[in-house]
């Protein structure tokens, strides 16, 4: 069966720190990827996709993703983080080979501290 | 930038009533999806609609659940007798195309009592 782990729960960073989250999936087919985040109450936004071509994808708000078919990962990253990056984060997969439905991590809340 | 709608943002209502949760995707999508997230859960997929039919759904998708796109623009899911443990987050989404990803509304938090 299809899944995406998000190993880390919580992860806080000062502001201004590098940020990586990880992302692995277990996938029977060729995966697209996405990055998605969530501030309280509000909705899931789209950060970066991946589909194929260049593996590392650049995203909106600074974050860029690595896609790594050998080590089945797809993390996400950013160079310094600001403190309204605070919110849950998201890593997705599908495949138009089970319907292009997207199966999610459990998601990683980033905590920024000033 | 074009949005996914839904409304209400907040809906509560009775074990056993039924309710209607409502969504307007992104005007030139073809794929509409609903997906909910239980407190502290992950977000799951619960169905996919294209060409006016039901193009999959998940194992949570039983009898109690229907969709229905009436007019072109909105995109229903109705819970015919709501549980206590239908309370989530339920969120809509629609795509042109997956290589476009995703397009997801705010969510309504439905709360069953």
């Amino acid at each position: 069966a299809q899944s995406v782990t998000q190993p880390d729960i919580h992860i806080t960073v000062s502001e201004g720190a590098s940020l990586e989250l990880r992302c692995n999936y277990s996938y029977g087919a060729t995966p697209y990827l996405f990055w998605y985040v969530q501030s309280p109450g509000q909705g899931l936004q789209l950060l970066l996709k991946y589909f194929s071509g260049d593996t590392l994808v650049q995203g909106i708000k600074g974050f860029e993703a690595e896609f790594k078919r050998s080590q089945s990962s797809f993390n996400l990253r950013k160079p310094s983080v600001h403190w309204s990056d605070a919110a849950e984060y998201f890593c997705a997969v599908g495949a138009r080979e089970y319907g292009n439905k997207l199966v999610f991590g459990a998601g990683t809340i980033l905590r920024v501290k000033s | 930038e074009p949005e996914v709608t839904q409304t209400p943002s907040h809906q509560v209502t009775q074990m056993g009533q039924e309710v209607i949760l409502r969504c307007v995707p992104i005007s030139n999508h073809l794929y509409f999806y609903w997906y909910r997230q239980i407190l502290g859960q992950k977000v799951e997929f619960l169905v996919s609609f294209y060409n006016n039919e039901i193009s999959e759904k998940s194992e949570i998708f039983d009898d109690q659940f229907s969709v229905e796109r009436p007019d072109g623009s909105n995109f229903t899911l109705k819970i015919r007798s709501t549980k206590l443990e239908d309370s989530a987050m339920y969120f809509c989404a629609s795509t042109l195309a997956e290589t476009y990803g995703y397009t997801f509304g705010s969510g309504t938090r439905l709360t069953v009592v």
